[in-house]
C-alpha cells in the first residue's frame, strides 16, 4: 500500500534555530499534502495545505512565515519551523493525498522539542 | 464550538465488553465520515468509513445519523489490543481536508 516516510521520528533543538521536517510518498505521487500538528490531549489540527508546485495555503492563524512549506516535487513536501520556541514544541504530521485516490496516508510524525 | 465533538473519556472496560463511542459534527455540508485509531505517539490510522446505511467491519460498526449530525461507534467482544484513542473524522467532500476531533480514550483491561 501506500507509504509516506517522515523524518525525522523526534528532534530536539534549542530555541531561536529552525527544524526541517520531511515528508517522502514511496510509492505514489503525493499531489496534495497536508501538515498538521498535535498538542497533547489534543486533536490534530491542520495548519496547511499545499499542492505541488503550488504556493501552501495555511489555516487561520498560521503564521506562513514562521512555518515554511515547500512542495517542489510530486514525491517530498518539506515543512521548516523558523526561530523555534518552545511553545513550537509539538506532533508534526504530514497526509498526503494521490489524485487519483482519494485515500489519505499518514507519515510517522515528527516530535518535536525546543528547549 | 468546534467541528468535531467526542467525548474525552477515558473508557475504562474489561476485555469482551462492548463499548461505543459518540461524535457529533457542525457542518452540515459535510459528506464524508470516518473513525481512525491513534495509539499513543503515532499516527493516526484509518479503522473505517462510515456510511449513511451504517456499516461494519467484523466487531466495529459505525453508524450515521445526518438528520442530528451524529456519528457512533461500536467495538464488541473488545481485546486488550483495542485500547487507543478513537478519533472522529470528517470532511466536506472528497479529497479535502480531515477534520478531527479530540478523540475519545479507550483502555481495555484484563
Amino acid at each position: 500500500g501506500a507509504v509516506v516516510s517522515q523524518h525525522p521520528s523526534w528532534v530536539i533543538c534549542k530555541s531561536g534555530t529552525s527544524v526541517k521536517i520531511e515528508c517522502r510518498s514511496l510509492d505514489f505521487q503525493a499531489t496534495t499534502m497536508f501538515w498538521y500538528r498535535q498538542f497533547p490531549k489534543q486533536s490534530l489540527m491542520l495548519m496547511a495545505t499545499s499542492n505541488e508546485g503550488s504556493k501552501a495555503t495555511y489555516e487561520q492563524g498560521v503564521e506562513k512565515d514562521k512555518f515554511l512549506i515547500n512542495h517542489a516535487s510530486l514525491t517530498l513536501s518539506t515543512l521548516t519551523v523558523t526561530s523555534a520556541h518552545p511553545e513550537d514544541s509539538s506532533f508534526y504530521i504530514c497526509s498526503a493525498r494521490e489524485a487519483r485516490d482519494y485515500g489519505y496516508t499518514f507519515g510517522s510524525g515528527t516530535r518535536l522539542t525546543v528547549v | 464550538r468546534k467541528e468535531v465533538e467526542q467525548d474525552p473519556g477515558p473508557f475504562n472496560v474489561p476485555e469482551g465488553a462492548t463499548v461505543a463511542f459518540n461524535c457529533t459534527y457542525s457542518n452540515s455540508a459535510s459528506q464524508s465520515f470516518f473513525w481512525y485509531r491513534q495509539d499513543c505517539r503515532k499516527e493516526p490510522k484509518l479503522l473505517m468509513s462510515v456510511y449513511s446505511s451504517g456499516n461494519e467491519d467484523g466487531r466495529f460498526t459505525a453508524q450515521l445519523n445526518r438528520a442530528s449530525q451524529y456519528i457512533s461507534l461500536l467495538i464488541r467482544d473488545s481485546k486488550l489490543s483495542d485500547s487507543a484513542t478513537y478519533l472522529c473524522v470528517v470532511n466536506k467532500y472528497v479529497g479535502d481536508k480531515l477534520v478531527f476531533g479530540a478523540g475519545t480514550i479507550l483502555r481495555v483491561k484484563s
